[in-house]
């Protein structure tokens, strides 16, 4: 089951500047994107989110950008810090509140 | 700021033993999911509840699992009859309502040997 991916595993940035995170979905039925932050042996951590109704959400730090007609969304930290170290998650679904389907994470590391 | 708790952080059960895995919500919420986590693997939604039914389920929820909320604050998950292949990292979440978004809780890490 393949219908959201995240193509890179990991992502090494200097602090102070930009993180980009992506994923890619196939279900276009999925229509409320989601983005967690997950530390080892904590549950997912929600961090921002997106409808398809709008194309980008800002909040602080963290802006989503979703791309309909590429299914593409992404996620920027902008400044990255130390503290962002962690998995990150895409996660989508068919209506917020319904079930979410997850992609496989990827490992941003953050240098001091 | 309220969170979503789940005990315990730890579970080894042997292979064909009933567990038990519970879950406080967020207090004033009112859907209810359960997800896994196999080591290396996706987090994988396994169901839904509100207003004490099943609203949503993946083809991993067979018989084996039952959900119940026993009392207006506990959210559990039963496993029967546990095999290797259950054992994984469970996450409870919760959301006031389906378009608030869902809250996770710190997981419960389950081994069957």
């Amino acid at each position: 089951d393949q219908q959201v991916k995240q193509n890179s595993p990991s992502l090494s940035v200097q602090e102070g500047r930009i993180s980009i995170l992506n994923c890619d979905y196939t279900n276009s039925m999925f229509d409320y994107f989601l983005w967690y932050k997950k530390y080892p042996a904590e549950g997912p951590t929600f961090l921002i989110s997106i409808s398809s109704i709008k194309d980008k959400n800002e909040d602080g730090r963290f802006t989503v950008f979703l791309n309909k007609s590429a299914k593409h969304l992404s996620l920027h930290i902008v400044p990255s810090q130390p503290g962002d170290s962690a998995v990150y998650f895409c996660a989508a679904s068919a209506g917020a509140g319904n079930m979410l389907t997850f992609g496989g994470g990827t490992r941003l590391m953050v240098k001091p | 700021e309220p969170e979503v708790t789940q005990t315990p952080s730890h579970q080894v059960t042997q292979m064909g033993q009933e567990v038990i895995l519970r879950c406080v919500p967020i207090s004033n919420h009112l859907y209810f999911y359960w997800y896994r986590q196999i080591l290396g693997q996706k987090v994988e939604f396994l169901v839904s509840f509100y207003n004490n039914e099943i609203s949503e389920k993946s083809e991993i929820f067979d018989d084996q699992f039952s959900v119940e909320r026993p009392d207006g604050s506990n959210f559990t998950l039963k496993i029967r009859s546990t095999k290797l292949e259950d054992s994984a990292m469970y996450f409870c979440a919760s959301t006031l309502s389906r378009q608030e978004t869902q809250y996770f809780g710190p997981g419960t890490r389950l081994l069957v040997l």
